[in-house]
């Protein structure tokens, strides 16, 4: 049962465009969602979160955007720079109420390509 | 200001010998988390510990899989007996004490290969 799925497993954009990964949960328990890039052989290194009480956090190049009823989430990255090339993964988390542990639920995964 | 530290980042071991994979938390964290990712997929959880305690390991194998976190050291992955399909890369996440929803940092993973 994949609670988190990213349906696309790659992407390419051209540097300077706007790149868009999708993210789609099912668990209506989850109120907290991250991103994570990664590149090989390394860990993932955390990018963006936003909690669901909000619909929309910006840091710099990068906007998360979450819709509740939808149940989903999108990463913005504007522009696009070739060292964006990375895998994303997408992620989210029930907290730390009500018994849930904090523990992440990953999806799959979106390779993205900047082309220069 | 270390970040999370695993190792060793390569491991390789035979079938049916153990496989001890190690992780020391960042600086003032005492929540650690064991992920797996196997080729080609998204990372699975595998047990959530905190200093002596597992608090959840819904996710580990019921068989050959045990974690730890002792008052002092790393916590320590171990693997008995492993098996080709035990091979992927493993990584440790820590998270702040008595946080509540924040992102967990990760190490660099170790990648164990079974052969």
């Amino acid at each position: 049962d994949q609670q988190v799925k990213q349906n696309s497993p790659s992407l390419s954009v051209q540097e300077g465009r706007i790149s868009i990964l999708n993210c789609d949960y099912t668990n209506s328990m989850f109120d907290y969602f991250l991103w994570y890039k990664k590149y090989p052989a390394e860990g993932p290194t955390f990018l963006i979160s936003i909690s669901s009480i909000k619909d929309k956090n910006e840091d710099g190049r990068f906007t998360v955007f979450l819709n509740k009823s939808a149940k989903h989430l999108s990463l913005h990255i504007v522009p696009s720079q070739p060292g964006d090339s990375a895998v994303y993964f997408c992620a989210a988390s029930a907290g730390r109420g009500s018994g849930n542990t904090g523990k992440l639920i990953f999806g799959q995964g979106t390779t993205l390509q900047v082309k220069p | 200001n270390a970040g999370v530290m695993q190792n060793p980042r390569h491991l390789v071991r035979r079938r049916g010998q153990e496989a001890r994979l190690r992780c020391s938390p960042m600086k003032g964290h005492s929540h650690v988390y064991w992920y797996r990712q196997l080729p080609e997929e998204g990372l699975k959880f595998m047990v959530y510990l905190q200093k002596e305690n597992i608090i959840d390991e819904s996710g580990m194998p019921k068989e050959r899989f045990s974690a730890e976190f002792p008052k002092e050291g790393p916590s320590i992955l171990r693997i008995q007996q492993v098996v080709r399909g035990d091979s992927a890369a493993y990584f440790c996440a820590s998270s702040p004490l008595g946080s509540g929803n924040t992102e967990a940092f990760f190490g660099q993973g170790t990648r164990l290969t079974v052969v």
